[in-house]
C-alpha cells in the first residue's frame, strides 16, 4: 500500500522565520511530488511540484527532494501569517496520474 | 476561468436518504478525480475517470456509491442510501491533458452532513 506520511502540527514559528514541512513516502517507484496549501474551510490549491532530486525554487517556496532517503520538503522562508494553512504532501507513482495525499502539516505562523 | 464548480456546497440529509453531488471541471480538462477528506482519514481517492471512461474505482467504498460522467462537462457522485459514516467534504478535481495531468484544480468541495 502506497504510504505518505507528515506530521499532522501544529507547527507553530514566527513571521519572517523559516518554515520546514517534511514528508516521506514508502514506495520508492514515486516520480512526482507536490505540495498543496489548504486554507480553512477552503480547497486545496497547488503550490510546487518538484520530479528530480535536488532543490527547486518559486519565489518564498523551495521544494526539496531526495528518492534515496524517501523524502520531500517544502520550505517556506519569511513566512507570513498568511501562510497559515494545512500543507498536503501528494505523490504519484510511475505511470499513475493519481496523486495519493499524506494526511497533511498545519502550519501556524504568528506575529 | 471559472474553475472547477461543485455543487451544492452545503447538503444535510437524513440517514437512508440519496444524495447527489455535482461537478463541473475546468473546460478542456480530461481527467476527472473525486476525493473524500476527513479529519480521521485525510484525503482520499474515491474515483478517476480519464476521457469520461472510470479508470479507478478501487477507492469507492461500497455498492452504495457510484459516480458517472456522461460527458466531458459534467459528473456526479451518489449515494444512495446515505449513512451518517458518509458525512465528510467531498471535493471534484479536475486536470488538463498532456504534462500538466498531474496537476489537480479541486472544487470548492461539498460538505455533507448526514444525520
Amino acid at each position: 500500500q502506497k504510504e505518505v506520511e507528515q506530521n499532522s502540527g501544529p507547527l507553530s514559528v514566527p513571521e519572517g522565520a523559516i518554515a520546514s514541512l517534511n514528508c516521506t513516502y514508502s514506495d520508492r517507484g514515486s516520480q512526482s511530488f507536490f505540495w498543496y496549501r489548504q486554507y480553512s474551510g477552503k480547497s486545496p490549491e497547488l503550490i510546487m511540484s518538484i520530479y528530480s532530486n535536488g532543490d527547486k525554487e518559486d519565489g518564498r517556496f523551495t521544494a526539496q527532494l531526495n528518492k534515496a532517503s524517501q523524502y520531500v520538503s517544502l520550505l517556506i522562508r519569511d513566512s507570513q501569517p498568511s501562510d497559515s494553512a494545512t500543507y498536503l504532501c501528494a505523490v504519484n507513482t510511475r505511470g499513475s496520474y493519481i496523486p495519493t495525499f499524506g494526511r497533511g502539516t498545519s502550519l501556524i505562523v504568528h506575529p | 476561468d471559472a474553475g472547477v464548480i461543485q455543487s451544492p456546497r452545503h447538503e444535510v440529509t437524513e440517514m437512508g436518504q440519496e444524495v447527489t453531488l455535482r461537478c463541473k471541471p475546468i473546460s478542456g480538462h480530461n481527467s476527472l478525480f473525486w476525493y473524500r477528506q476527513t479529519m480521521m482519514r485525510g484525503l482520499e481517492l474515491l474515483i478517476y475517470f480519464n476521457n469520461n471512461v472510470p479508470i479507478d474505482d478501487s477507492g469507492m467504498p461500497e455498492d452504495r456509491f457510484s459516480a458517472k460522467m456522461p460527458n466531458a462537462s459534467f459528473s456526479t457522485l451518489k449515494i444512495q442510501p446515505s449513512e451518517p459514516r458518509d458525512s465528510a467534504v467531498y471535493f471534484c478535481a479536475s486536470s488538463p491533458p498532456g504534462g500538466g495531468r498531474e496537476k489537480l484544480f479541486f472544487g470548492s468541495g461539498t460538505q455533507l452532513s448526514v444525520l
